[in-house]
């Protein structure tokens, strides 16, 4: 069965640095990846999604995530972060033969500090 | 197009009562899932409709039950409610066939239960 494990539960970072939020996935074939965002008081939405071909994907407000098969890794990068990213990030996975079934990660809360 | 709408965002019951919540899927979308998160746990499947028909179940007790309707609406109930029951309960719709990816969130309801 997959799973997924999301290293960091808060990731505390100065607004305008850099940031990786991880997320490494168990699985015993091909999978599809996401990262979904839920800012407070709202339901998630997804940031980006790895369903084949290249391995580094761009989502929306400037993320971007690198599938490393190898490594069993799908870790979220931002070149500079802004308050308004204030949030929790869910690191998913499903199986490529049962896309309707999808396992989220424990999330990882995103602190901005000023 | 509308979004996926829950209602009531917020309640407050007693223990031992029992409650039903309600999701509206976004027009065209036959498969509507539904999620527990709490602060410990994270976001914990509980089941997926699809065509009126539970296609996927998580590891709930039998409190929690579901039903959808032909409209795609779906509704969920908790019986005999706990106090470990109190979460923010979320559903998520999609078009429900094989390849089809992306979940989109309601912004959920928020269960009290003192």
């Amino acid at each position: 069965a997959q799973s997924v494990t999301q290293l960091d539960s808060q990731v505390p970072v100065f607004e305008e640095a850099p940031v990786e939020l991880r997320c490494n996935y168990s699985s015993s074939v091909s999978v599809y990846l996401f990262w979904y965002v839920q800012y407070p008081n709202q339901g998630l939405q997804l940031l980006l999604k790895y369903l084949s071909g290249s391995t580094l994907v761009k989502g929306i407000n400037g993320f971007e995530a690198e599938f490393n098969k190898s490594q069993t890794s799908f870790h979220l990068r931002k070149p500079s972060v802004h308050i308004s990213d204030t949030a929790e990030y869910f690191c998913a996975v499903s199986e490529t033969n049962r896309d309707d079934k999808i396992i989220f990660g424990k999330g990882t809360r995103l602190h901005i500090l000023p | 197009k509308a979004g996926v709408t829950q209602t009531p965002r917020y309640l407050i019951k007693t223990r031992g009562q029992q409650v039903t919540l309600s999701c509206s899927p976004i027009s065209g979308h036959r498969s509507v899932s539904w999620y527990q998160q709490t602060p410990g746990q994270g976001l914990q499947f509980l089941f997926e409709y699809f065509s009126e028909t539970q296609r996927n179940k998580g590891n709930f007790p039998g409190r929690f039950s579901g039903r959808q309707f032909s409209n795609s609406r779906s509704e969920m109930n908790v019986s005999t409610l706990e106090l470990g029951d109190s979460a923010l309960y979320l559903c998520a719709s999609t078009t429900g066939g094989f390849g089809t990816y992306e979940q989109y969130f309601g912004p959920g309801t928020r269960l009290t239960v003192t």
